[in-house]
């Protein structure tokens, strides 16, 4: 079974750093094809996809932010983290991850995470 | 950046409609499209993908169509399980883009 799990803080204050984890189950990061992205969601707003990593360490990122976002994996651990630098409330949503294999989309996604921005 | 515009923002339907949700590209690729149903408080779940290949375990009542520019979700009997809000996402090259989203709801 595959499943993903994002963790990370609750609450972070303007201009400081995020960091969320990704700890996955099921599948191997390091096999062909395979990659993992974080896409967030704005309270009552859409989809917004921020990052992904592949299989081969080949890393992207949305354009808007590029500049203040890396992404990182650890095979050993089964985990991918993303971290986001000065935070803004502007970035105050809930963070997901979500698995994509082969030719297919974000097939395997996890439940979330809520970070608020705020002093 | 590919661009991708959704419409209508909102649907108001009935059990047994037929729904129609387009897609529409700002630049043209052949079929890396996505599409994805999300209800409140829950993570997205994949419905589509590559345009018109139903992810297993999805009703055969959603079908997907298009390439190019327009692409096209078709709820062809709505069911009561069906009202959520629809989004479909390009990943056809990074940065991937989704729509702003398409809310169905009970008419």
């Amino acid at each position: 079974q595959v499943t993903l799990r994002e963790s990370g803080p609750a609450l972070v204050r303007p201009s400081q750093t995020l960091t969320l984890t990704c700890t996955f189950s099921g599948f191997s990061l390091s096999s062909t094809a395979m990659s993992v992205s974080w896409i967030r969601q704005p309270p009552g707003r859409a989809l917004e996809w921020l990052a992904r990593i592949d299989w081969d360490d080949d890393k992207y990122y949305i354009t808007s932010l590029k500049t203040r976002l890396a992404i990182s994996k650890d095979p050993s651990k089964n985990q991918v983290v993303l971290t986001m630098t000065n935070v803004d409330p502007v970035d105050t949503a809930t963070y997901y991850c979500a698995r994509k294999m082969g030719l297919g989309a974000l097939d395997v996604w996890g439940q979330g995470t809520m970070v608020i921005v705020s002093s | 950046d590919i661009q991708m515009t959704q419409s209508p923002s909102t649907l108001s339907a009935s059990v047994g409609d037929r729904v129609t949700i387009t897609c529409r590209a700002s630049q043209s690729f052949s079929f890396w499209l996505a599409w994805y149903q999300q209800k409140p408080g829950k993570a997205p779940k994949l419905l589509i993908y590559k345009a018109s290949s139903l992810e297993s375990g999805v009703p055969s009542r959603f079908s997907g169509s298009g390439s190019g520019t327009e692409f096209t979700l078709t709820i062809s009997s709505l069911q009561p399980d069906d009202f959520a809000t629809y989004y479909c996402q390009q990943y056809n090259s990074p940065p991937w883009t989704f729509g702003q989203g398409t809310k169905v709801e009970i008419k």
